[in-house]
């Protein structure tokens, strides 16, 4: 199995912040990272596919970048509705696995 | 719009089994793969199964592999994942999620949209 590394698990940022979070797969994964959204309650959403590609409706101020084993995840400016847990997932062979999740709260 | 809509959830004595369900509506459902994921109260998201378009191939995370079965009737726009010999810890929430389509490379296998979930509690 592909292990995927988050980082931080958690994460403390102001409304306006830029904020980068990490994933680091076990292995080479090319491009095929796809990162996710989850609010408490809610089913996550997706964001990013495919390491960069911004899933349509997802506001600008999400990116990512990243290829073979090192992947990021930055919101230029964080707005209220930001603050929530954030999952890599390889996509690259199966078992299709997560990271641990970026637990993004208020300061 | 697509929509994901899981069911029968509930709660299960151990070594039980159990039928989980989700209905899709807005999208040509046998074109697209469709997978199972949970979440263990207060953890992360772990992938359980997948079903390629035309239900020729399935694939299962190593703790569910021989204990729990997934399908889907294309006919009636439905997945199912069968779960059996359940245990503790199996309970979690349980999402649907639409994968990849049938065109689409084969690395393309990320998870949108999601339906809303239905739990499932194994408990004595």
């Amino acid at each position: 199995d592909i292990q995927m590394t988050q980082s931080p698990s958690s994460l403390s940022a102001s409304v306006g912040d830029r904020v980068t979070i990490t994933c680091r797969a076990g292995q080479t994964i090319r491009t095929y990272l796809n990162w996710y959204q989850q609010k408490p309650g809610k089913a996550p959403k997706l964001l990013i596919y495919t390491a960069s590609s911004l899933q349509g409706g997802v506001p600008s101020r999400f990116s990512a970048s990243g290829s073979g084993t090192d992947f990021t995840l930055t919101i230029s400016s964080l707005q209220p509705e930001d603050f929530a847990t954030y999952y890599c997932q390889q996509s690259y062979s199966t078992p299709y696995t997560f990271g641990q999740g970026t637990k993004l709260e208020i300061k | 719009q697509v929509q994901l809509v899981e069911s029968g959830g509930g709660v299960v004595q151990p070594g039980r089994s159990l039928r989980l369900s989700c209905v899709v509506s807005g999208v040509i459902f046998s074109s697209f793969d469709m997978h199972w994921v949970r979440q263990a109260p207060g953890k992360g998201l772990e992938w359980v199964a997948v079903v390629r378009h035309d239900g020729s191939n399935k694939e299962y995370a190593e703790s569910v592999k021989g204990r729990f079965t997934i399908s889907r009737d294309n006919a009636k726009n439905t997945l199912f994942l069968q779960m059996s010999s359940l245990r503790t810890e199996d309970t979690a929430f349980y999402y649907c999620a639409r994968g990849k389509h049938f065109l689409a490379v084969p690395w393309d296998n990320w998870f949108a949209p999601w339906g809303q979930g239905t739990q499932v509690t194994v408990s004595s």
